[in-house]
Formats: C-alpha cells, structure tokens, sequence
C-alpha cells in the first residue's frame, strides 16, 4: 500500500519566491497533518485538517503561509513570499480519524532551503 | 502552553543494554501518549502507544505512563545498533498531537 506521499523532496528557492509543497495522504485516512521540523524548535504543527476542513491553523507563523485540501486526496502547503527563516523539513501526516488514538503516518517530508 | 519536554541526549548505551527514555508533559488533560522514532533523514515512525497507567509491552520495547507525576517512558532491552536513532515522545488528549523535541540514542556496538 502506498504511504503518504510528498512532492517535491527537496526544493531549493530564493528569498522572496512562492513555494508549494503537495501531499498526498493515505487513502481512506480523514485526517491530515502539516508539520514543520527544524533543530531549534523541533516538530510543530502548522494545521490539520478533518474531513478537508481546516480545523485548527493556529500553528501557521504567519500570513506568508497559507495550506488548502480541496479534496479528501490532495493538499498543498503554500509559502509566499518565502524566507530564509522558512529552510526546515516540512512534514505531511495523516490518520485514519479521530485525534485523541489515531496512529499518524508521516510523509518522507519536504526539505526546503530558502536561500 | 502544552508542553513535552525529553532529554536531548546523546543517550549512549553499549549493545545489549537497557536503554531508558523519558518524557514529561505539562498538559493533565493529555489522555493518549505515543513514541516514534526516527533516524537521520527519514520521518518519524510509530513504534508505540499508551493510554493507561503502568507499562505496555511489544516485543523489546516497554513503555510506561504515570499520570499522577506526568511521566512517560520507554524501555528498550538487548538493544541493537539498529536502534539508533532520534525516539520523540508526543501527547495529546483533545487536540493533536504535542510533541517533544526528542532524545537521540546511540547504541555501541
């Protein structure tokens, strides 16, 4: 069976420039995760959907990030304009349901160097 | 602020040791905790979860929750060299997963 699946695996941008990261989650799974993973502050979410509905974001830094997930097997991570702060390895995960003991599966990530 | 809070290490253990894991967290309403692993360059791996107190076992692992002190842990027996690797302890209860910063286990062969 597939896993989750994330595209690109490595993207190399300048300082400025709109970034998208895409993630396709584990069919049949309702949940879906964006991550952000860096040495400083380790792994934090950005947003989760449930059902394709955004339903808590308030780990998105700020206005320059911006997720969708316009059907139950498709999401993007978007970035613009993107910064050198940015450069981390982005995460996508995704579970069957419920929040509280649903086992997450994460993509292979996303490592972006903002230059 | 939910917090979890582990030991960066490095933990170092000789081959066919006990390695011992810890983790905290602040949040009493956390009800669900799990441990994942993850080795350099690759995403982070479910090996275990606990929701009651006391210890759950799979194979070499054990993992231990004490909810009166806000503790969790993971046992590792005979470990491997295999088993290096960066072990993240996460806890949630009505909101998602908080996860720790990680310990990084290095086991000598």
């Amino acid at each position: 069976d597939a896993g989750v699946i994330q595209s690109p695996r490595h993207e190399v941008t300048e300082m400025g420039q709109e970034v998208t990261l895409r993630c396709k989650p584990i069919s049949g799974h309702n949940s879906l995760f964006w991550y952000r993973q860096t040495m400083m502050r380790g792994l934090e979410l950005l947003i989760y959907f449930n059902n394709n509905v955004p339903i808590d974001d308030s780990g998105m830094p700020e206005d320059r990030f911006s997720a969708k997930m316009p059907n139950a097997s498709f999401s993007t991570l978007k970035i613009q304009p993107s910064e050198p702060r940015d450069s981390a390895v982005y995460f996508c995960a995704s579970s069957l349901g419920g929040l509280r003991t649903d086992t997450q599966y994460f993509g292979p990530g996303t490592r972006l160097t903002v230059l | 602020q939910k917090e979890v809070e582990q030991n960066s290490g490095p933990l170092s253990v000789p081959e066919g040791a006990i390695a011992s894991l810890n983790c905290t967290y602040s949040d009493r309403g956390s009800q669900s905790f799990f441990w994942y692993r993850q080795y350099s360059g690759k995403s982070p791996e479910l090996i275990m979860f606990i929701y009651s107190n006391g210890d759950k076992e799979d194979g070499r692992f054990t993992a231990q929750l004490n909810k009166a002190s806000q503790y969790v842990s993971l046992l590792i027996r005979d470990s491997q060299p295999s088993d290096s690797a960066t072990y993240l302890c996460a806890a949630s209860g009505n909101t998602p997963l908080v996860f720790g910063k990680g310990t990084r286990l290095s086991v000598i062969a």
